[in-house]
């Protein structure tokens, strides 16, 4: 059963474009959400996260809009560089429950042609 | 500030065998937690130490194991390897109360 989900696999984008990217989740009690980008070899390092208290946050050419009615998160990356080329996860952490147990999703490959 | 540091960054195993991996968190951070990547399971948490004391699992089974020092250094084991524990496994580390993990680069286990 996954809680966390990523329903595009990959994504395609012109560099300069808006990339785009979604993750639904099914657990209600999720209440702080992370995205975070990997590149082949390597560990995910974190990008933006947002509390449940919030529907977006910003930080520089990233953004996180959380619609929690729907259970629905995305990722927008503007403009998107040749550099963002690399997997993209988003997790969700139920902070209630004693730890810091990330669930992630399944990851979106984002390619960002020049 | 140095990050989260894992030796090795590479092994090789046989079925059957043992092995250790090590993880240094970053300074100040006493929670440490391990997760496992792979192809078709993607990222799993594993479990999660602070203050030397497991605070969270996850869904595996015994043969994994871990543990965290006082320096918050923290190990993790699994005995009786299996070929579907081969894996690239990744140690994040956090604050007391602070969401965000940071990962480090993972140690690549290839159990043959």
């Amino acid at each position: 059963d996954q809680q966390v989900k990523q329903n595009s696999p990959s994504l395609s984008v012109q560099e300069g474009r808006i990339s785009i990217l979604n993750c639904d989740y099914t657990n209600s009690m999720f209440d702080y959400f992370l995205w975070y980008k990997k590149y082949p070899a390597e560990g995910p390092t974190f990008l933006i996260s947002i509390s449940s208290i919030k529907d977006k946050n910003e930080d520089g050419r990233f953004t996180v809009f959380l619609n929690k009615s729907a259970k629905h998160l995305s990722l927008h990356i503007v403009p998107s560089q040749p550099g963002d080329s690399a997997v993209y996860f988003c997790a969700a952490i139920d902070s209630n429950n004693a730890g810091n147990m990330l669930t992630f999703g399944g990851g979106t490959r984002l390619m960002v042609k020049p | 500030k140095a990050g989260v540091t894992q030796t090795p960054r590479y092994l090789i195993k046989t079925r059957g065998q043992q092995v250790t991996l090590s993880c240094s968190p970053i300074s100040g951070h006493r929670s440490v937690s391990w997760y496992q990547q792979t192809p078709g399971q993607g990222l799993q948490f594993l479990f999660e130490y602070f203050s030397e004391t497991q605070r969270n699992k996850g869904n595996f089974p015994g043969r994994f194991s871990g543990r965290q020092f006082s320096n918050s250094r923290s190990e993790m084991n699994v005995s009786t390897l299996e070929l579907g524990d081969s894996a690239l496994y990744l140690c994040a580390s956090s604050s007391d109360r602070g969401e965000e993990q940071y990962f480090g680069p993972g140690t690549r286990l290839t159990v043959t």
